[in-house]
């Protein structure tokens, strides 16, 4: 399965908003509900902001949230605070529990 | 609070075996509720899902990795385990071990992550 598309780089200042994609196919993004975002500090764990396209586990602020049109989908992080400058990673659900990444999004916070 | 830790040797000669382990604490290795499942990043790059691994033994690997990977569960030692055989410079890379959600008969996403070990193939 191929890699899904995401933007190399994304910035904002504190307190705007900004909106990460992932493009994927017929065949993972749009062809189910099981997107999920990832936040990674390098040198640490990776951790799970959005599941399900849209939904937020226990302890992630409302800032982050998800969405999805057609194969591609978004996640937007408002009220950009300096610990939100991190690498996003998309990854989808692609049938037969085969899971597909995005390539990552270097988010900085100016 | 779960924990994951993986370990194994960081560094890994060419068309040998790749050896990891993630030991599982905080949390039941036997839960129905969940696979556990390996993740890579290979320098400067995304990330790539490796496969995953039910408490039973049932698997599910990448198909671009299958020939040469094996992912196993000992759950009376609570940890699961990697082998990827006849390892070139493309499988350098940092290794995470993470559990994975099962819903409905689907494994849609990775709940919680390792810190992840760098293992690096070079001889």
């Amino acid at each position: 399965q191929s890699a899904l598309t995401q933007p190399p780089s994304a910035s904002g200042s504190p307190g705007q908003s900004v909106t990460i994609s992932c493009t994927g196919t017929s065949s993972d993004v749009g062809g189910y509900d099981h997107v999920s975002w990832y936040q990674h500090h390098p040198g640490e764990a990776p951790k799970l902001v959005i599941y399900g396209v849209t939904n937020r586990p226990s302890g992630v602020p409302d800032r982050f949230s998800g969405s999805k049109s057609g194969n591609t989908a978004s996640l937007t992080v408002s009220g950009l605070q300096a610990d939100d400058e991190a690498d996003y990673y998309c990854c989808s659900y692609a049938g037969r529990n085969k899971l597909v990444f995005g390539g990552g999004t270097k988010l900085t916070v100016l | 609070q779960l924990q994951l830790q993986e370990s194994g040797p960081g560094l890994v000669k060419p068309s040998e075996t790749l050896s990891l382990t993630c030991s599982v604490s905080g949390g039941a290795i036997t839960s129905n509720l969940h696979y556990w499942g390996w993740v890579r990043q290979p320098p400067g790059k995304g990330l790539e899902w490796i496969g995953s691994v039910y408490f039973t033994g049932n698997t599910y690997y990448n198909s671009s990795l299958k020939g040469r990977l094996a992912i196993s569960v000992d759950t009376s030692r609570g940890h699961f385990s990697l082998n990827l055989t006849s390892v070139t410079a493309a499988d350098t890379a940092i290794y995470y071990c993470a559990r994975q959600i099962l819903d409905r008969g689907r494994l849609p996403f990775f709940d919680f992550w390792g810190q992840g070990t760098l293992v690096t193939v070079s001889s």
